[in-house]
Formats: C-alpha cells, structure tokens, sequence
C-alpha cells in the first residue's frame, strides 16, 4: 500500500531564504507526484505536476523534482516571500487514486 | 471562469439526518472526485467518476452515495449522518488522471 510523508510539518523562515520541502513515498510505481498549495479556509491549488517520466518541472520560483528510484520528491522554493506561506501537499497518483501527504505547513516572516 | 464550485461552504447536521452536497466544474473535464480532510490525516478520497455514467468507491467510502448527474455534476450524499463523518469536504475535477487537478473551496460539515 503507498504511503507518502512528508517532513518536516511545519517550517519557519525569514523572508528571502531558498528553501526545500520533502516528500517521500514507498512505491515507486506511480502515474505522476502533483504539488499543491492549501491556503487556510480555501482548496487546493495545483502547482505543479511531474509526470513519472519526467525528473523535474518548473514554474516561476518553484521547482520540483522527482527520483521514482529513491522514492523522494522535493519542492524547491526561490526567494521566499511572505505570500508563500500556506500548507504545502504533495500527491502520488496511482491508477485513479491521488495518495495524499499530511503536507508542510510553511510561514515566511517579513 | 467560475472552476469548480461546491455548495453548500457550511452545514450543521445532526446524528441521522441526511444531506446531499453538490459540485458543478465548468472546464468539461471527464474526471471529478470527492475528497475529506482530517486534520494530521492529510486528503482521502471517497468517490470518483472516471468519465459520465460511471463511479467508482475510493479509500473511504462506507456511509457515503454519490451520482455523476451529467458532464457537469457530481453530488456526495450522506443517507444518514455520523459524528465521523465531520470533516472538510473537497470535490475536485481534471480532463484526465494524468491532468493537473482542479478543487473547489470546499464544505465544512459539522455533525452534531
């Protein structure tokens, strides 16, 4: 059965650093690993989506990688700002079924 | 471009009671899916429809229906509601499995 974890759960950092947020799953036979953002009170916001055969994908200041081998996935985050901060969740798909971290509750102080 | 929209955003129950929430996406995707959130649980999926006319039971779906009504829709009914059952509620939708996933902002349900 997949698992995927997440560490570490909270995060606190000042504004500006480059920071890395984890997540590890057991079953490297995955579909694709999705990074979403939850802001409190609100839904999911996907960031961003690697497909299993792809090693990393990129979108502005954020960048994901992927090593099925090793089971790992990290979410890289430029120039952090205070607007970043926000639960951050990584999903492994199988088949249909999203599995679904516990997230990393990320605050970037000014 | 309004996404995916669910109602009702909050709703008391009490023991027993029933209840049906609603989800409408407007980006003709083939997939919709009904989440719950606990907290420290992470996301865990209820029910899914791959495609209109058909359904299909996630990791937790004991106490729940649901109906892909057409394209569009995808109602969550609760026939008799359960304390456990208290929960944060997400439908999300995407064109495929392979696709980015698309949420709505979600129904708090308190079970009393």
């Amino acid at each position: 059965k997949q698992e995927v974890t997440q560490i570490p759960a909270a995060l606190s950092v000042p504004e500006g650093e480059n920071l890395v947020l984890n997540c590890s799953f057991t079953d490297s036979a995955i579909y694709n690993l999705q990074w979403f953002r939850q802001d409190p009170g609100k839904g999911l916001t996907s960031l961003l989506l690697i497909q299993s055969s792809q090693r990393e994908q990129t979108s502005g200041r954020l960048n994901a990688s992927l090593d099925k081998s090793s089971g790992r996935s990290t979410l890289y985050i430029a120039a952090s700002q205070p607007g970043d901060s926000a639960t951050y969740l990584c999903a492994v798909a199988g088949n249909y079924q999203l599995i679904w971290g516990a997230g990393t509750k990320l605050i970037i102080k000014p | 471009n309004a996404g995916v929209t669910q109602t009702p955003k909050f709703q008391v129950l009490k023991t027993g009671q029933s209840m049906t929430l609603q989800c409408a996406q407007d980006m003709n995707h083939n997939s919709m899916y009904w989440y719950r959130q606990d907290p420290g649980m992470g996301l865990r999926l209820i029910y899914y429809s791959a495609s209109e006319g058909t359904t299909d039971k996630g990791e937790v779906p004991n106490g729940y229906n649901v109906s892909r009504l057409n394209k569009r829709e995808f109602s969550l009914r609760l026939e008799s509601a359960a304390p456990s059952q208290t929960s944060v509620y997400f439908c999300a939708s995407g064109r495929d499995r392979d696709e980015k996933l698309f949420f709505g902002s979600g129904t708090q349900l308190s079970v009393l």
